[in-house]
């Protein structure tokens, strides 16, 4: 079936700094890459996606870039804080079968002061 | 603001038992959904619909079963819940496909 990898499970990272995760996914007809923030004990949000049209888009510290060559996609968060702290996952759309989402493993990332 | 809500937060049940998870959106959305977040394995898509009494299985539909009699809320059924579906579980909707899910609190299952 169709899946989606994300790397790297765990990521630390100093204050300031950037992060880099990455994920890559199967379905060549996928359309839309959402990314999801999850801070502890909480429920995932949100926080930037990406339409195959599309090869970049940023909202101030975070971006999203998109290879549909390659078919893998990637946030990017600059200058991080120790509030960017939480799991984060990717999600690609798949038309295998009916239309869904299929998310990836998920990073933690924690950035220290 | 979309609200989704799952109508527990923590849930125990015994082996064998029927157990029913309740998510209700009241942004009239079309699209609701249940994932399983499971340590190491991200979300898992368990079932989903995209209309009222309609139903698709997801990845992991096995043991489970879902019910969706109004637009507003969508039901998880576990006929005979088994040790094994000890999760946390999360309802989400959505106003339409390729659109932002909006995800409720999730309701954290234990089975002994």
């Amino acid at each position: 079936g169709e899946n989606v990898e994300q790397h790297p499970s765990t990521l630390s990272v100093q204050e300031g700094d950037s992060a880099v995760i990455k994920c890559t996914y199967s379905d060549s007809a996928s359309n839309y890459f959402p990314w999801y923030k999850q801070e502890l004990g909480k429920r995932p949000q949100l926080i930037i996606d990406i339409r195959s049209n599309v090869g970049e888009k940023k909202d101030q510290r975070i971006a999203v870039t998109l290879n549909k060559t390659a078919k893998h996609f990637s946030l990017h968060i600059t200058e991080t804080q120790p509030e960017d702290s939480a799991v984060y996952f990717c999600a690609a759309s798949t038309t295998s079968g009916t239309y869904k989402y299929i998310f990836g493993t998920g990073t933690r990332l924690k950035v220290l002061a | 603001d979309v609200k989704v809500t799952q109508s527990s937060r923590y849930l125990v049940k015994r082996t064998g038992e029927k157990v029913f998870l309740e998510c209700v959106q009241d942004m009239d959305h079309e699209n609701m959904f249940w994932y399983r977040q499971d340590p190491g394995l991200g979300l898992r898509l368990i079932y989903f619909s995209y209309d009222v009494k309609m139903k698709e299985k997801g990845d992991i539909p096995e043991g489970y079963s879902v019910s969706r009699e109004k637009k507003e809320r969508f039901s998880l059924i576990l006929e005979s819940a088994s040790t094994n579906q000890t999760s946390m579980y999360l309802c989400a909707s959505s106003l339409a496909r390729g659109r932002e899910q909006y995800f409720g609190p999730g309701t954290r299952l234990t089975v002994t």
